[in-house]
């Protein structure tokens, strides 16, 4: 079992509706999590970093951590096509800068 | 953000020759640095964490004799892929840690593909 299980998807969606992300880990001790967009042949960009359980809002984008499930969010309201990517989440149990352990990537295409 | 690149962007090479991947943070000092690999539609695995001044930590099947890592400065580390083989064609990704905001800035990504 991986520590960090993420759907590849791919996830379509018309342009304008609420992409809903999610993973899903196992490992207790994580505690800071991140969300990276990753388009293709690039590396990939932070998008937005949650420490500890709670809610974070950064314009059309919202994350959740749920650690009594040991399960986070993303949603991105609004999507456009220029949302088209794959989104990666990534965790760590000491800071974010340190090793990260990511997901597999959930493929994301927004239809115009 | 912080900006690292990568040089080259893209390596064909025999197999059997060696590699070296370069990982520069252009405009912020790193004295850590992290190699990953991601092969087609997979995610990022990390293989080593570089220090600056000291041997690097490699992850646990990751052979430190074929993949070299050097982190002579503080804005430079190189990943060199020794005596390359098909099996090591991937998609290289270095990273450096910004100490300031706690984050990890991503370079573009190296393309190997050893025939």
């Amino acid at each position: 079992q991986k520590e960090v299980e993420q759907d590849p998807g791919p996830l379509s969606v018309p342009e304008g509706a609420i992409v809903s992300l999610n993973c899903t880990y196992s490992n207790s001790a994580f505690q800071y999590f991140m969300w990276y967009r990753q388009y293709s042949r690039k590396g990939p960009e932070l998008l937005m970093y949650t420490y500890s359980s709670g809610n974070k809002e950064d314009g059309r984008f919202t994350a959740q951590v749920d650690k009594s499930s040991k399960y986070i969010s993303l949603f991105i309201r609004d999507s456009q096509p220029s949302d088209s990517a794959t989104y990666l989440c990534a965790m760590s149990a000491s800071a974010a800068g340190n090793k990260l352990t990511f997901g597999g990537g959930t493929r994301v295409l927004v239809k115009p | 953000g912080a900006v690292v690149s990568q040089h080259p962007s893209w390596v064909i090479c025999k197999s059997g020759t060696s590699v070296k991947i370069e990982c520069r943070s252009l405009d912020f000092q790193a004295t850590t640095m992290f190699w990953y690999r991601q092969f087609p539609k997979q995610s990022l695995m990390l293989m080593a964490t570089s220090n600056e001044g000291s041997k690097a930590t490699y992850e646990q099947g990751v052979e430190k004799d074929k993949f070299l890592i050097n982190h002579a400065s503080l804005t430079l580390s190189t990943l060199t892929v020794t005596s390359a083989h098909p099996e090591d064609s991937s998609f290289y990704i270095c990273s450096a840690y910004q100490t300031q905001n706690n984050e990890q800035f991503f370079g573009p990504g190296t393309r190997l593909t050893v025939l």
